[in-house]
């Protein structure tokens, strides 16, 4: 079955360190990568996108994220937090563009002043 | 009014009540969706809606009554629930191109429902 996989569940970082959250998906073909964020109080929006092209892709506020197919993976990164990035962050799978996204559990991310 | 909007933002029922929830998008797209979000779990998929048209029932059991009169306008309708329905239930919106899907999606405030 499809499946998303967040590695961690909660991350506590101090400002300016430096962000990594893990994500994988069950099994390849044609996928559309996508990162969710959900600030406290807001609602679920779109961080970033991958489609198709350049495996590096670049989203609002300073974060990355790199698709690498060998390794199912869809790593988010960030290379100096802020305290305004707490909020929790979502890695979604679409596979061969159907009407089914899957959602991992999320990562809440908590930086510390 | 901008975005996706979904009403009421809170309802607590009992589970011989009928209720409904309703979302609408102000963005002109033509697909629309249905989860459902519980504590430390991955949102679920519950239903989508393509052109009206449902193109996706994720086993959602039978309590929970989609209704998609157009593209701008979803309801979910609700009936004897279970204190387990209680989550928080967003609707989204996309812009597909043909019939394919996959496009990213844009999420409403949700609606927190209680079920005592």
């Amino acid at each position: 079955a499809q499946s998303v996989s967040q590695h961690n569940h909660h991350v506590i970082l101090s400002e300016a360190a430096s962000l990594e959250l893990g994500c994988n998906y069950s099994y390849g073909g044609t996928v559309n990568l996508f990162w969710y964020v959900q600030y406290p109080g807001q609602h679920l929006q779109l961080l970033l996108k991958y489609f198709s092209g350049d495996p590096l892709v670049k989203g609002i506020k300073g974060f990355e994220a790199e698709f690498i197919k060998s390794k199912f993976s869809f790593n988010l990164r960030k290379p100096s937090v802020q305290w305004s990035d707490t909020a929790e962050y979502f890695c979604a799978v679409n596979w061969g563009g159907g009407f089914k996204t899957i959602f991992g559990a999320g990562t809440r991310l908590f930086v510390k002043a | 009014e901008t975005g996706v909007t979904q009403t009421p933002r809170h309802l607590v029922m009992g589970m011989t009540n009928k209720k409904s929830l309703k979302c609408e998008q102000h963005l002109g797209h033509n697909a629309m969706y249905w989860y459902k979000q519980s504590a430390k779990k991955p949102l679920e998929l519950m239903f989508v809606y393509n052109f009206k048209e449902q193109t996706e029932n994720n086993s959602v059991p039978s309590r929970f009554s989609p209704e998609c009169p157009n593209s701008s306008h979803l309801f979910l309708h609700l009936h004897t629930l279970q204190p387990e329905d209680s989550a928080l239930y967003l609707c989204a919106s996309s812009q597909l191109t043909g019939t394919a899907g996959g496009h990213e999606q844009y999420f409403g405030p949700g609606t927190r429902l209680t079920v005592t």
